[in-house]
C-alpha cells in the first residue's frame, strides 16, 4: 500500500520568513496530492492541492511543488504570519476501484514566532 | 460547518458502554469516512463508505462499527471492545473519484471516564 512520509514534524520560523514542508510517497499510482491545515482543536481544511499532471501550483502566499519522478511534493509558505501557526498534513490519493484511497502524512506543527 | 456536521462536540463514555457519534452531510457526497486522531499523530482510517448500504474496514476498525442507511448519514459506534477510545474523531466526505479533497466535520472529542 501507499506510504507517505512527512518532514519535519515540528517547524518554528520567524514571522515573515518562509516555511517548507516536505512529503514523499511510495506508490506511483497516486495522482492527487492535497494539503490540509488544522488549527488547534478544529477540523482539517483543504488549503491547496496538486494533480499529478502539474508540477507547481500557487495560491497567494502558499505554493505546492510535485516531482513525480522522485515521488516527493512540498508545501511552501512565504511571508509567514502568526495565523499560519497550525498543523499541516499532506496526503497522497489514488483512485482504487472508483474509490479514492487517501494516505495522510503524520503532520507538521508549524509555529510562527511574532 | 461547510455542509458536514458532527455531534456531539464532546462525549464522555463510561467503561463498558457503547456510544454513537453522529455525522451528517448535505453536500450530496457519495463517500464518507471516519478517522481517529490521537495527540501528535496523524489521521488513521477507521471505516469508509462509498455508497449507501456499503462500508469497508479501514486500518483500525476493531472495536468500532458503522452503518450507512442514508446517503447523508454515517454514524460511528464505539463499542466496549475498543479498549482505548479516548481520541478526537473526525468524519469526512468526498466525491468518489480521485482528484477531490475531503470536507471534514468539526470533530467529536471522546473521553473515557
Amino acid at each position: 500500500g501507499e506510504n507517505v512520509e512527512q518532514h519535519p514534524s515540528t517547524l518554528s520560523v520567524q514571522e515573515g520568513d518562509s516555511a517548507v514542508i516536505k512529503c514523499t510517497y511510495s506508490d506511483s499510482a497516486s495522482n492527487y496530492f492535497p494539503w490540509y491545515k488544522q488549527e488547534l482543536g478544529k477540523r482539517p481544511q483543504l488549503i491547496i492541492d496538486i494533480r499529478s499532471n502539474v508540477g507547481e501550483k500557487k495560491d497567494q502566499r502558499i505554493a505546492v511543488t510535485l516531482n513525480k519522478t522522485a515521488k516527493h511534493f512540498s508545501l511552501h509558505i512565504t511571508e509567514t504570519q502568526p495565523e499560519d501557526s497550525a498543523v499541516y498534513f499532506c496526503a497522497a490519493t489514488e483512485n482504487s476501484g472508483g474509490y479514492q484511497k487517501v494516505t495522510f502524512g503524520t503532520g507538521t506543527k508549524l509555529q510562527v514566532i511574532p | 460547518d461547510g455542509g458536514i456536521t458532527q455531534s456531539p462536540k464532546y462525549l464522555f463514555r463510561k467503561e463498558g458502554q457503547n456510544v454513537t457519534l453522529s455525522c451528517e452531510q448535505n453536500l450530496n457526497h457519495d463517500a464518507m469516512y471516519w478517522y481517529r486522531q490521537d495527540p501528535g499523530q496523524g489521521l488513521r482510517l477507521i471505516y469508509y463508505s462509498q455508497i449507501v448500504n456499503d462500508f469497508q474496514k479501514g486500518d483500525i476498525a476493531e472495536g468500532y462499527s458503522v452503518s450507512r442507511e442514508k446517503k447523508e448519514s454515517f454514524p460511528l459506534t464505539v463499542t466496549s471492545a475498543q479498549k482505548n477510545p479516548t481520541a478526537f474523531y473526525l468524519c469526512a466526505s468526498s466525491i468518489r473519484d480521485s482528484g477531490y479533497g475531503y470536507t471534514f466535520g468539526s470533530g467529536t472529542r471522546l473521553t473515557v471516564v
